[in-house]
């Protein structure tokens, strides 16, 4: 079967820099999503990875390694508003979107 | 910026009522997605569409159907709601292209009673 894991909860001190994993076990592969959610509100775009590597947008920052299955979505500089869940999801061979059930993310003082 | 609107945040309903859930977006895009949303699961595809008057079975279709009679609004019909079907859903929408990210409305909290 498919399969993505990702830890249920992580918390972090504000200021600091927070990594969160996301593997994967799907029928193919044609790209990883990571997806921000407030509590209450829609998930929003974060990023797209394809290809190996790193992929850096301002404080945030998304690794994937296909051989591995397995990407993390790295916050640097964090700050309060970034409290929420990180989604991560995969497009399968057939173009399908594979969803993790998320990383709820508590930032404390 | 893409706006995508579900007419309603929060619905109480009771078990055997037919159900609707709109959802519009103003940036034509092609491709439309409902899913609901539970806690401890990953979100789950109930049906998309990828044209006009077309439809296509999710992961989830049971006890669902949709309608897409203009390219802009998507509906999701639950046909006798039932208290397992109490969740979030959320819309979704995409332009054509397979690996575009999808742009998701703010969610109706359906609680069936």
């Amino acid at each position: 079967g498919q399969n993505i894991d990702q830890p249920t909860e992580m918390t972090a001190t504000e200021g600091a820099i927070v990594q969160i994993n996301c593997t994967y076990q799907t029928s193919g592969f044609n790209g990883l999503f990571w997806y921000q959610q407030h509590a209450g509100e829609a998930p929003t775009f974060l990023s797209y990875n394809v290809l190996d590597g790193l992929e850096e947008k301002g404080r945030f920052s998304s690794f994937l390694s296909r051989s591995k299955g397995y990407s993390y979505l790295l916050l640097k500089e964090l700050q309060m508003k970034d409290s929420a869940s990180y989604l991560c999801a995969v497009l399968d061979s057939n173009y399908q979107l594979i969803w993790g059930a998320g990383t709820k993310l508590i930032i404390k003082p | 910026d893409v706006k995508v609107t579900q007419s309603s945040r929060y619905l109480v309903k009771r078990t055997g009522e037919k159900v609707f859930l709109e959802c519009v977006q103003d940036m034509d895009h092609e491709n439309m997605f409902w899913y609901r949303q539970d806690p401890g699961l990953g979100l789950r595809l109930i049906y998309f569409s990828y044209d006009v008057k077309m439809k296509e079975k999710g992961d989830i279709p049971e006890g669902y159907s949709v309608s897409r009679e203009k390219k802009e609004r998507f509906s999701l019909i639950l046909e006798s709601a039932s208290t397992n079907q109490t969740s979030m859903y959320l819309c979704a929408s995409s332009p054509g292209v397979d690996n575009s990210p999808l742009h998701f409305g703010n969610g109706t909290r359906l609680t069936v009673t």
